[in-house]
């Protein structure tokens, strides 16, 4: 199975920073790479899709970038309700695979 | 509105079993592929089980190979999760989500497996 890796695992941030989360995959995975934002006790939103698709509805703010092996989710202007775990997820094949997650909090 | 709504979590005894059911509703259903993906306390997200818009097609994480079954009633516009010989580590809150883009996600059912 491939494996998908996270950095940072946590972050702390303030309203207004930009933010930037790295997700690693094991093998080559091409642009099959989707972004989730989890808030507590909720299910996981679908953010980006095809490594940099902005899903309908999602904020301009945020932004996705690579292929292969290397992916980024950015968030430009931090905002108050953008305080969350982030996970990568890898649809290239199955079984698709999750990363472990980034919690983004307050500073 | 396309929506998903899980039923059927609770507590069980280990050994036991359990029917998780997925309803759709606001897309056609029967053309989408579906997973389930559940979440630990505290931990993160894993895929648990796939099935191809016919049924024709299923796959499964190995920690749960031989135990769950997945199907689907395209009819009914449902998705089912068959868990059998439960174990205190299939603890979780269960997700139903549709098609390789995860989207939407249900909002999940807890299923609590412990004596």
């Amino acid at each position: 199975a491939i494996q998908m890796t996270q950095s940072p695992s946590s972050l702390s941030a303030s309203v207004g920073d930009r933010v930037t989360i790295t997700c690693r995959a094991s093998q080559g995975i091409r642009n099959d790479l989707g972004w989730y934002q989890q808030k507590p006790g909720k299910a996981p939103k679908l953010l980006i899709y095809a490594a940099s698709s902005l899903q309908s509805g999602v904020p301009s703010r945020f932004s996705g970038s690579g292929s292969g092996t290397d992916f980024t989710l950015t968030i430009s202007s931090l905002q108050p309700e953008d305080f969350a775990t982030y996970y990568c997820l890898q649809d290239y094949n199955y079984p698709v695979t999750f990363g472990p997650g980034t919690k983004v909090d307050i500073k | 509105e396309v929506q998903l709504v899980e039923s059927g979590g609770g507590l069980v005894q280990p050994g036991g079993s359990l029917r998780l059911s997925c309803a759709a509703s606001g897309f056609t259903f029967s053309s989408y592929e579906m997973n389930w993906v559940r979440q630990a306390p505290g931990k993160g997200l894993e895929w648990v089980s796939y099935i191809s818009s016919s049924g024709s097609t299923i796959y499964y994480a190995d920690s749960v190979k031989g135990r769950f079954t997945i199907s689907r009633d395209n009819a009914k516009n449902s998705l089912y999760l068959q868990m059998n010989s439960l174990r205190a580590e299939d603890t979780a809150v269960y997700y139903c989500a549709r098609d390789g883009r995860f989207d939407p996600w249900g909002q999940g059912t807890l299923v609590t497996v412990s004596s």
